[in-house]
């Protein structure tokens, strides 16, 4: 069945940058759009962007640009997010999850929880 | 980007209760719109895509509909166990947004 599996949480320092994975198994890795999601309490769910790991296609949403960067291994079936220049609005939970073709994200990792704080 | 307004933000229901929630896209997203239950220090859960479409082993209880700009989710008859916060996502187009949730109690 389709799992994601992701890190464990951060503690980070402002300024500083942080690389969370999302383990993949059970499905053909290459071939589905990982959705990055981000959390914070008040703040509701907000979209980061997506990665389609075969191809190396990726897409930000602007706000996360420069921010957030995405990368894939096939060879581990692991995708990553990676947040730099951390501040206190990146404390928050992080999400990887999947369609299971189109509409709506079906499968989601267990959330990654991120620190920022001096 | 393309704001969808959710309401209420609260309820607070007795079980039993016919539970509705409402999401207004700012412009047309078609029926691509998904709804997602997430409990207390759990991942946010698919119940319902396209709009309408319930997903693969979610009770009956729980359904959507709408088209365009206007979407509601309704729970018909509201359990103990359907605690949880509420959300609308639109999936028509980059970037993806999600309305501001619904908190479910049950007095």
């Amino acid at each position: 069945q389709v799992q994601l599996q992701q890190s464990g949480a951060e503690l980070m320092k402002p300024g500083a940058s942080v690389k969370i994975s999302c383990k993949a198994t059970g499905y053909t890795f290459s071939n589905y759009w990982i959705e990055w999601v981000k959390q914070r309490p008040g703040h509701g769910l907000e979209w980061i962007g997506e990665i389609l790991p075969g191809d190396i296609i990726t897409n930000y949403n602007e706000k996360f640009k420069g921010k957030a960067t995405f990368t894939a291994d096939t060879s581990s079936n692991t995708a990553y997010m990676q947040l730099s220049s951390l501040t206190s609005e990146d404390s928050a939970v992080y999400y990887c999850a999947r369609r299971v073709i189109k509409g709506g994200f079906a499968y989601w990792g267990q959330g990654t929880l991120v620190t920022v704080s001096a | 980007s393309i704001v969808m307004t959710q309401t209420p933000k609260f309820l607070l229901v007795s079980a039993g209760d016919r539970v509705t929630i409402t999401c207004k896209a700012s412009q047309s997203v078609s029926n691509d719109v998904a709804w997602y239950q997430q409990k207390p220090g759990q991942s946010p859960k698919l119940l319902i895509y396209f709009a309408s479409n319930r997903y693969t082993g979610v009770p009956d209880r729980f359904t959507g509909s709408g088209y365009g700009t206007d979407f509601t989710f309704t729970i018909s008859t509201v359990q103990a166990e359907d605690l949880a916060v509420y959300f609308c996502q639109q999936d028509y187009t980059s970037p993806r947004t999600f309305g501001g949730g619904t908190k479910l109690e049950i007095k």
